[in-house]
């Protein structure tokens, strides 16, 4: 079956650190593949992806990388700020044809605490 | 609405009891999405309905679960005889569907469902 593997939580960080949330993956086909964040108080947001190998997804200076060989699409991002503290799912779609259109698989998430 | 709004935010219930809750999805989006998130996991797709029938619902657990959208627009979901296990956070998203953009859901903040 299909599964999203995440780094273990929580993560904690000074602002301005650089950050990356590992995220692995297993897929029976070509999977698109996604980070979703979720801030406190707040519903699931897209917050970036990637729909072939090597693509490099990219959004608020955070940014993923489609890595095909070794099925992994790691969050990073150069200087964190407090207000990126929030939960970040990583997450994939199968043939994203017909009825798999939204049916995604998330990883368990990551929670990131940023400090002033 | 601007957004996903889901109803009840909260809901307390005791086993054995049944629960209805309520998602209103974006205007104009044809494709609506229940997701299960259970404390510390990531989200866990139910149901999907295109317009007002349920296209994909294998990933509802048992047949004490059922959703329906009868007007194409608002979703309710129907869980029967509820059991502690099903205390989690249902997550309501919607879509364009196949217009729009494969993986791209707008989430709604959750009903939170505690049975005692």
């Amino acid at each position: 079956g299909n599964s999203v593997t995440q780094m273990e939580g929580p993560v904690t960080l000074s602002e301005e650190a650089f950050l990356t949330i590992n995220c692995t993956y297993t897929a029976t086909g070509y999977p698109s593949l996604f980070w979703y964040v979720q801030y406190p108080g707040e519903g699931l947001q897209l917050l970036l992806k990637a729909t072939k190998a090597d693509d490099k997804g990219s959004n608020k200076g955070f940014e993923a990388t489609y890595r095909k060989e070794t099925t992994s699409f790691h969050l990073e991002k150069g200087s964190v700020q407090v207000s990126d503290s929030a939960v970040y799912f990583c997450a994939l779609i199968l043939n994203a044809g017909g009825t798999s259109y939204g049916k995604l698989t998330f990883g368990q998430g990551t929670i990131l605490t940023v400090h002033p | 609405g601007a957004g996903v709004s889901q109803t009840p935010s909260n809901k307390v219930t005791e086993k054995g009891k049944y629960v209805e809750l309520r998602c209103d999805p974006i205007s104009g989006h044809t494709a609506l999405y229940w997701y299960r998130q259970s404390l510390g996991q990531g989200p866990e797709f139910l149901i999907y309905f295109q317009g007002t029938g349920a296209a994909d619902d294998s990933g509802l657990p048992n047949d004490r679960f059922f959703a329906v959208r009868p007007e194409g627009s608002v979703s309710t979901l129907k869980i029967q005889r509820t059991e502690r296990g099903d205390s989690a956070v249902y997550l309501c998203a919607s879509s364009m569907g196949t217009s729009g953009s494969p993986g791209e859901l707008f989430f709604g903040e959750g009903s939170r469902l505690t049975v005692l």
